[in-house]
């Protein structure tokens, strides 16, 4: 079954330092999402991305991130400077584009765990 | 997007059906209902999703009363392994394009 891999599994970095995390989607899907948990709370929204271009974000979605399709397999979120706050599980997901209800499933890696020390 | 609401947790013994309920009486006309779960801080995971009907698929069953105001997935014979965090979410479809918004979900505890 098709899936959604996230690399690295879990990254340590110092408050300050720039972090990427990578996924690849699903290699039929169009839409690409980040999601992020911290512990114990509610995986939030971050940001969705499309055609090249991002096509929703939240607020939490502030300056220091950003996200890039470098080529044609990668989907990158860039935190530029790391807080402690940003110590969360980031999740990637993808979904394929169409019409009917099923085109609409997200399907979701198993997640980057960032800590920030 | 409708807004859902689900207990926040449930136990099911090991082997019987665990069914989870969720409202969702401001739900329009071409909102669907789709129900994902989380298993332990790993990524969410679609379960099944329907519009009037009731379906099911290998994982789960999904009944949605005839107002269509409230929902309920069944789990028909849970294990250990189903014990998860379980989101119900109402949304339309939008061409492929779904942000999903997640709530906090009922917490269900399958024991032996």
């Amino acid at each position: 079954e098709p899936e959604v891999t996230q690399t690295p599994s879990h990254q340590v970095t110092q408050m300050g330092q720039e972090v990427i995390l990578r996924c690849v989607p699903i290699s039929n899907h169009l839409y690409f999402y980040w999601y992020r948990q911290i512990l114990g709370q509610k995986v939030e929204f971050l940001v969705s991305f499309y055609n090249n271009e991002i096509s929703e974000k939240s607020e939490i979605f502030d300056d220091q991130f950003s996200v890039e399709r470098p080529d044609g397999s990668n989907f990158t979120l860039k935190i530029r400077s790391t807080k402690l706050e940003d110590s969360a599980m980031y999740f990637c997901a993808s979904s394929e584009v169409g019409v009917g209800s099923g085109a609409n499933v997200l399907t979701f890696g198993a997640g980057s765990r960032l800590t920030v020390l | 997007d409708a807004k859902t609401t689900q207990p926040p947790s449930m136990d099911c013994a090991e082997g019987r059906a665990a069914n989870l309920p969720c409202n969702h009486s401001t739900i329009s006309g071409n909102e669907y209902v789709y129900w994902y779960r989380q298993i332990h801080s790993q990524g969410p995971q679609y379960i099944i999703h329907g519009l009037k009907n009731n379906e099911t698929n290998e994982m789960a069953s999904l009944i949605i009363t005839e107002d269509r105001k409230s929902s309920t997935l069944i789990l028909p014979h849970a294990t250990l392994r189903d014990t998860a965090v379980y989101y119900c979410i109402v949304r339309v479809p939008a061409g492929g394009y779904n942000k999903l918004i997640f709530g906090a979900g009922t917490r269900l505890a399958v024991h032996p």
